[in-house]
Formats: structure tokens, sequence, C-alpha cells
């Protein structure tokens, strides 16, 4: 019973090309992060977001950029696609409060070719 | 800073054996502990958290003790079934709760029949 959603489950692009990978939540709440997954099942936190207008970077934030001008919208943008781009990519979000556990989309599987 | 270490896998099991899969943490404080399980094609759902010292979470058979002696919170069930096949994340969040969860590298269960 996911309320968060993320567009496209799949999306095959050139490399150069400009993306962005959608993410919504429709439980209000105020932090949500995207996450690159390695093919090993590794998570690397890329950005995340504390509320309306805040952003932060992660581990692996270099090449894409994040905006949340809506609570419940977090999209991410690759401004100028690569292969070493094709990955996994995970949104997820939580409450403000302490021990508050993620609730993850099923992922945008990105494939550059 | 914080940081927290899982078994590596892949852990094959026969149906009904028993599972333990291993998470230690290095933190500051008291941050709550967390086990996430993804389903291959999906993202990450919660299996069960802890929140503070000797708490026991659980969930679907699956159990683990928030040990702050050990810094330990090592996932374990009974007897495995062939749908508990996925990769198992161990999770932390600081004391605060204001920076973002910290994984484990995940480890692979497969049960056989």
């Amino acid at each position: 019973e996911a309320d968060i959603y993320q567009t496209p489950r799949y999306l095959v692009i050139g490399t150069g090309k400009k993306i962005t990978l959608e993410c919504s939540q429709t439980m209000g709440h105020d932090k949500m992060y995207w996450y690159q997954q390695d093919p090993g099942m590794e998570l690397h936190l890329i950005h995340y977001s504390y509320g309306v207008n805040s952003t932060e970077k992660g581990d692996l934030s270099s090449e894409s950029t994040v905006s949340r001008i809506r609570t419940e919208h977090f999209p991410l943008t690759l401004e100028s696609a690569r292969p070493s781009h094709t990955s996994q990519y995970l949104c997820a979000s939580s409450e403000y409060s302490r021990g508050s556990p993620l609730h993850f989309g099923n992922g945008t599987r990105l494939t550059v070719t | 800073g914080d940081s927290v270490t899982q078994m590596e896998g892949p852990v094959t099991l026969s149906e009904e054996a028993f599972l333990t899969i291993n998470c230690t943490y290095t933190a500051t404080g008291y941050p709550s502990l967390f086990w996430y399980v993804q389903y291959p094609g999906e993202g990450l759902q919660l299996l069960l958290k802890a929140t503070k010292a000797d708490d026991k979470g659980s969930n679907k058979g699956f159990e683990a003790t928030y040990r702050k002696e050990t810094t330990s919170f090592h996932l374990e069930k009974g007897s495995v079934q062939v749908s508990d096949s996925a990769v198992y994340f161990c999770a932390l969040t600081s004391n605060s709760g204001n920076t973002p969860l910290v994984f484990g590298k995940g480890t692979r269960l497969s049960v056989i029949a």
C-alpha cells in the first residue's frame, strides 16, 4: 500500500540527455530522500530534504539536482545522463519525529546507453 | 560518524532453518535501530524497529533486540520460508533524528525448498 509514487518505473535514454525522475508522497511527510542503489544492493544517499525550500546533498550528489517546492513532490534531475548513471533510484519519505521509519517507493530503474 | 556493519551474504538456507543476520553499529548516544526488507523488484519496507536499549522489535516471525552493551541488533527468525527470500538491511538514525538514516550494505537471503 505504497503512498509514495515514483515515475517512470523504467527508463532507457541516450547519453547526454537531461532527465527528471519524479517522486510524490501523499502522507504529508516533511522529510524526503533520494537513494541510488548498486546492483550489489548498497544504498547511496544522493539528496535529502527536511521541508519545503530545504535541500541537502548526500554522499553521491554530483551531477544531479533536486527541488522541494511542495511538500509532496521531490523530483531528481540529471542534467546530462552518462552510462555511469545506470542504476536503480529509490525515493523515500518519513515524518520528522525521531525514530520514524522511512517509506520507500518502488524505484526507477534507469539505463543510459 | 555513525555506521552500521552487517554480515555479508549471500546466505542460503533450507526451508524451516533458523536465521540469524548479524548487525552491529557505531553511534553516539541512543540511536534508533531498524531492519528493512527488499523483495525483488520493489523498494525497501520496514520490517521492525527498536528505539531504546533492550527493546525487542518483532514482525512476521522476525525479531531483533537492541543491545546497547554489545552495540548490536541481530535479526533472527526461527523457521524461514521460501517467501522470506529477499535482501535485508540494518539501519540506524541518530539520537537526535536530525541526520539521514545510515544503512548497512545489505544481506541477500535465499531460502530453498
